[in-house]
């Protein structure tokens, strides 16, 4: 079975600071990878995708995840966290059978403090 | 600009009444989803549908329907045979294999 799984419910981190958010994953061959952020009340907003090569991918906002095969894990990082960071992430990764469907984790909130 | 659209933000509904949510997108996108949300559970997939007047059902979807005669369009009908309808439903769209996701804002649904 494909799935993803974000270890973590909730990351403090205060403003300033590096921030990291957790993903493994379990899928069988190579993965499509995705990071999203949800503000309260909001539909997600895409950050970055892994699908080939380089094992760093940057993204939207400053963020970037790194891809690592033998650990199965897609960490999202960000250098220096802000305030506005505040929100719900969501790691996801495509069903490699089905393009059309994704599994979710289940979210981890981030609170970046000033 | 072009984005997905879904109305009404907040409905209330009734026990044993359908209720209809609505999403369009105008980014020429062939697939579209529907997905639920519940708090520390991540997304659901309800429906999904690759080109028009086709759809397939996805992870939960026992007491929904849907229809898709435009592109840009695909409703979803909750049923009064959904059990525990009260969440916040995210519609999407795709633009092909290998893309990412795109969201609307999302319609949460609460059953009095």
């Amino acid at each position: 079975a494909q799935s993803v799984a974000q270890p973590e419910d909730q990351v403090n981190v205060a403003e300033g600071n590096p921030l990291t958010v957790k993903c493994t994953y379990s899928v069988s061959g190579n993965p499509y990878l995705f990071w999203y952020v949800q503000y309260p009340n909001r539909g997600l907003q895409f950050l970055l995708k892994y699908i080939t090569g380089d094992n760093l991918v940057k993204g939207s906002y400053g963020f970037e995840a790194e891809f690592n095969k033998s650990q199965t894990s897609f960490h999202l990082k960000k250098p220096s966290a802000l305030v506005s960071d505040s929100a719900l992430y969501f790691c996801a990764v495509r069903d490699l059978n089905n393009f059309n469907k994704f599994y979710f984790g289940s979210g981890t909130k981030l609170n970046v403090k000033p | 600009d072009g984005g997905i659209t879904q109305s009404p933000k907040y409905l209330f509904r009734k026990e044993g009444q359908n209720v209809t949510l609505s999403c369009e997108q105008n980014l020429n996108h062939d697939a579209m989803y529907w997905y639920r949300q519940d708090p520390g559970q991540g997304l659901r997939l309800i429906y999904y549908s690759q080109i028009v007047n086709d759809f397939q059902k996805g992870d939960i979807a026992e007491g929904y329907s849907v229809s898709r005669e435009k592109k840009e369009s695909f409703p979803l009908t909750v049923t009064s045979a959904q059990k525990n309808p009260t969440a916040f439903y995210l519609c999407a769209s795709m633009p092909g294999p290998g893309g990412e996701l795109f969201f609307g804002e999302g319609s949460r649904l609460t059953v009095l």
